[in-house]
């Protein structure tokens, strides 16, 4: 069974350029959340959905940061513009809602590189 | 903001031996607190997790002990395997909705 799906898996930038991170959660979840790791600040939700709806954006640093779920197959996180303290991992996450699993199942990530 | 404190940021262990990593959080406001595992170059991947209702979880050799009145739970793992070395995160899941609050991590080196 595929996993959760991130694309690109790497992406360098430079300041000031649109970043677009895209994310295909698995199949049958209504869940989706996206998070940023650092060495700084380990591991930080930045906003989740459920059922295409965000539900807490709380985690999103600033307006520069946006994230959508047109349908249940695809999200994407955009930075724009894009600055040096950006560099990071972004993770992707999904579940199923509902009943007593909380289970998160990951991607494998964006590295993120802002020069 | 609901926090999660870990302990040790880094471990290092003989193989064969028992590696013990904690967490403490602040509020009574979690129901669900899980352990991820993450490798090099890989997203966290759930590993073991217990609710507040029970002392002590296992799973192979993987054990969670939960003391709910000390607000503190552990990883045990036993027998640890150079296959272990790993980073390994505490979480917390809020009683009201998804989010889980994480833990900042430990750096588990199993050496042979």
């Amino acid at each position: 069974d595929a996993g959760v799906i991130q694309s690109p898996r790497h992406e360098v930038t430079e300041m000031g350029q649109e970043v677009t991170l895209r994310c295909k959660p698995i199949s049958g979840h209504n869940s989706l959340f996206w998070y940023r790791q650092t060495m700084m600040r380990g591991l930080e939700l930045l906003i989740y959905f459920n059922n295409n709806v965000p539900i807490d954006d709380s985690g999103m640093p600033e307006d520069r940061f946006s994230a959508k779920m047109p349908n249940a197959s695809f999200s994407t996180l955009k930075i724009q513009p894009s600055e040096p303290r950006d560099s990071a991992v972004y993770f992707c996450a999904s579940r199923l809602a509902g009943g007593t699993q909380y289970e998160q199942y990951f991607g494998p990530g964006t590295r993120l590189t802002v020069t | 903001q609901q926090q999660v404190k870990q302990s040790p940021q880094s471990l290092i262990v003989q193989k064969g031996g028992i590696s013990i990593i904690n967490c403490a959080y602040e509020n009574t406001a979690f129901d669900y607190f899980p352990w991820y595992q993450q490798f090099p170059g890989k997203g966290p991947a759930l590993l073991i997790a217990i609710r507040p209702d029970v002392s002590e979880k296992k799973e192979g050799r993987f054990t969670i002990s939960f003391n709910k009145s000390a607000k503190q739970f552990s990883l045990h793992i036993m027998d640890s395997q150079p296959g272990d070395s790993a980073t390994y995160f505490c979480a917390a899941k809020e009683t009201s909705g998804s989010r889980l609050t994480f833990g900042e991590g430990t750096q588990l080196t199993v050496n042979p």
